[in-house]
């Protein structure tokens, strides 16, 4: 089993641009989310999912989108990109909230 | 939002000395969890606490959940370098909420 994955490892980008960070994983959890961490602090909720088609806000949900097609896949998109979006962004998946969550090796992201 | 604070924020301590950090919320948890993050790294679990009262140990570390259950503690004994790391309190209902975090330094 891969566990969680998470694509791109790395991404620059410059204001204004969209894009998508991948989360894949393949342990059949039903529960997955979305988080981002900023230097020397701990971790902030921007979505989660309950399971396929099931998708609600978490902490800081403005300017990130998710859908949840599949229980596989759980993709944050980044509509248009602002500096203050410089961050680690990690996806987790579970079998539920009360249980252990996996978490993918991160995105570091640069907004310039 | 279950606003979860820690505390200290940061620690620097010594090889050999023991230490607690404290996870506080004003919110009651079915249970709370313990995880540890190494730098360039996703966290980990150490442990899940369910029970107000409840006491678990894990090896030298010893995590204790509030009998109200707002509230966990986390004690190390004789702490080691490989011991440092993020430690990070996490709870919720719908969701997982993690804490502030403390960022311990155990030095050689």
């Amino acid at each position: 089993n891969a566990g969680v994955t998470q694509t791109p490892k790395f991404q620059v980008l410059k204001t204004g641009q969209s894009m998508t960070l991948q989360c894949a994983q393949d342990m059949n959890h039903e529960y997955m989310s979305w988080y981002r961490q900023d230097p020397g602090m701990g971790l902030r909720l921007i979505h989660y999912s309950v399971g396929a088609g099931i998708t609600d806000q978490g902490e800081v949900p403005n300017g990130y989108n998710v859908s949840r097609s599949t229980t596989e896949d759980f993709p944050l998109r980044l509509l248009s990109a602002a500096p203050s979006q410089t961050s680690v962004y990690f996806c987790a998946s579970g079998l539920t909230p009360y249980n252990e969550q996996f978490f993918g090796p991160g995105t570091r992201l640069t907004v310039l | 939002t279950q606003l979860l604070e820690q505390s200290p924020q940061f620690l620097s301590i010594q090889e050999g000395e023991n230490l607690t950090v404290y996870c506080n919320s004003s919110s009651v948890f079915s249970s709370l969890q313990w995880y540890r993050q190494e730098p360039g790294e996703g966290p980990v679990l150490l442990v899940t606490v369910v029970t107000g009262g409840e006491v678990k140990k894990l090896k030298r570390l010893t995590f204790q959940f509030g009998d109200a259950r707002k509230d966990s503690s986390l004690h190390i004994t004789a702490a080691q370098p490989g011991d440092t790391g993020l430690y990070l309190c996490a709870g919720g209902a719908n969701n997982l909420f993690f804490g502030t975090g403390t960022r311990l330094t155990v030095i050689p």
